[in-house]
Parts: C-alpha cells; sequence; structure tokens
C-alpha cells in the first residue's frame, strides 16, 4: 500500500538544478514528509524533512504544495556525487516504509 | 559526534546455519534502534525497532529475531538461516522526537 508515487528514474546534469517531484495524494494531517537518498552499496542518508512549510538546508530544499498532496526536493546544484536513489517517505512517526524510489543520475 | 558501527561487513553462510549480526551506537544515550533488510533490487523493509532496553517490536513476522542487551546494542539473529534472509541488513538509530534516521554501513548477506 504505497503511500507515496515518485518517477523510476531520472537525468541531470552537473551544475543543473534537479527537481524531484513526490506525489502523495492521501497524506493525512500528522503525517511528514521525508526524503532520503541511497548511494549504491551504502545505508540511506537523511536528506531533508517537512510538514507543511518550505524548508531549506544545506544539501536541499523541499517545496510542499498548499494541500500538501505533492512535493518537490531540489538539489540545487547537481553533482556526480549526488547520483543515488532517493526516496520521498510519508510517515506520522518513526516507522519510515521505503518504496523503490527515484535513481537519479547526473551526467557530466 | 554519534557514530554507528555494523559487522560484519561481508558474511557467506550456508542455510541452516545461525546468524549474528551485531549494530552498536556511540555518542548518544536512549536511542532509538531499527533493523532494516534490503533484498536485491527492492526498497528497505523495517524488521524490528527498539526504544529501549528489552523492548524489541517485530514489524514482519520471519526467521528472524533481534535483541537489545544494552543500551546502544541491536542484535539481529537467526537459529536457521534461509536462502530468503539474503540481502542487505541496516542498523539505524534516532533519538526521541527527532525526525532523522542515521544509518550504519550495512552488511550484506549471502545465504547459499
Amino acid at each position: 500500500d504505497a503511500k507515496t508515487t515518485q518517477p523510476t528514474s531520472m537525468d541531470c546534469a552537473e551544475g543543473r538544478a534537479a527537481n524531484l517531484p513526490c506525489n502523495h495524494s492521501t497524506i493525512s494531517g500528522n503525517e511528514y514528509v521525508y526524503w532520503y537518498r541511497q548511494i549504491h552499496s551504502q545505508g540511506p542518508q537523511y536528506i531533508i524533512h517537512g510538514l507543511k512549510n518550505n524548508e531549506t538546508n544545506e544539501m536541499a530544499s523541499l517545496i510542499i504544495t498548499e494541500d500538501r498532496k505533492s512535493s518537490t526536493l531540489i538539489l540545487p546544484h547537481a553533482t556526480l556525487r549526488d547520483t543515488a536513489v532517493y526516496y520521498c517517505i510519508v510517515n506520522p512517526d518513526y516507522k519510515l516504509s521505503f518504496g523503490a524510489g527515484t535513481t537519479v543520475t547526473v551526467r557530466a | 559526534s554519534q557514530t554507528i558501527h555494523q559487522w560484519p561487513a561481508t558474511l557467506v553462510q550456508p542455510v541452516g546455519s545461525p546468524l549474528s549480526l551485531e549494530c552498536t551506537v556511540e555518542g548518544t544515550s536512549n536511542p532509538n534502534l531499527y533493523w532494516y533488510r534490503q533484498a536485491a533490487g527492492r526498497g528497505l523493509q523495517l524488521l524490528f525497532y527498539s526504544v529501549g532496553i528489552g523492548q524489541i517490536s517485530s514489524e514482519v513476522p520471519q526467521n528472524l529475531s533481534a535483541s537489545r542487551p544494552q543500551d546502544r546494542q541491536f542484535i539481529l539473529s537467526s537459529k536457521k538461516l534461509l536462502l530468503s534472509d539474503s540481502g542487505f541488513y541496516l542498523c539505524a538509530w534516532d533519538g526521541t522526537g527527532t525526525h532523522e534516521q542515521y544509518f550504519g554501513p550495512g552488511t550484506r548477506l549471502t545465504v547459499t
């Protein structure tokens, strides 16, 4: 029972912004939107999370629509090291449920 | 700073053999601890989580068990491994009330 829908894959040019969409149309009022990424053969890495407001940290920005049914993760200046699987997760608590994610390939 | 360790990094075990994977966290107290498994080509599946010593919750019934004998130690075990137990096992931790889980380097288990 997937709570989020993400594109299977996307390519991005090095140095350009990468915009990763995520649909979560059944999100509940107390559920957060989390983004993690997993570089090949490593453990996932936390990127950012949000509830209603847009958020920004040193890694990325998270834009959540006003109705909270979708969000976009923005990597402002993609580098080759950003090549990874990106997971959008909707959860009310600590039990993270990882789907298939989006495989992002940054090309030189 | 906090660090999380897992060992071994890789393991090849025959079907029917026992298993013990260990995870330890340094630099924090009373963490929530998690075991995940990632089968080949699939997403991560939460197996167990623990909010304190001796407190284990299982998310998926299976051939595995978990224990937390000390505050910062989390162990994943099996009495008899199955071929389907092969996968990438990840331990993670977070602090109570926080939203960020931190993952260890993982153990790649191959059951032959």
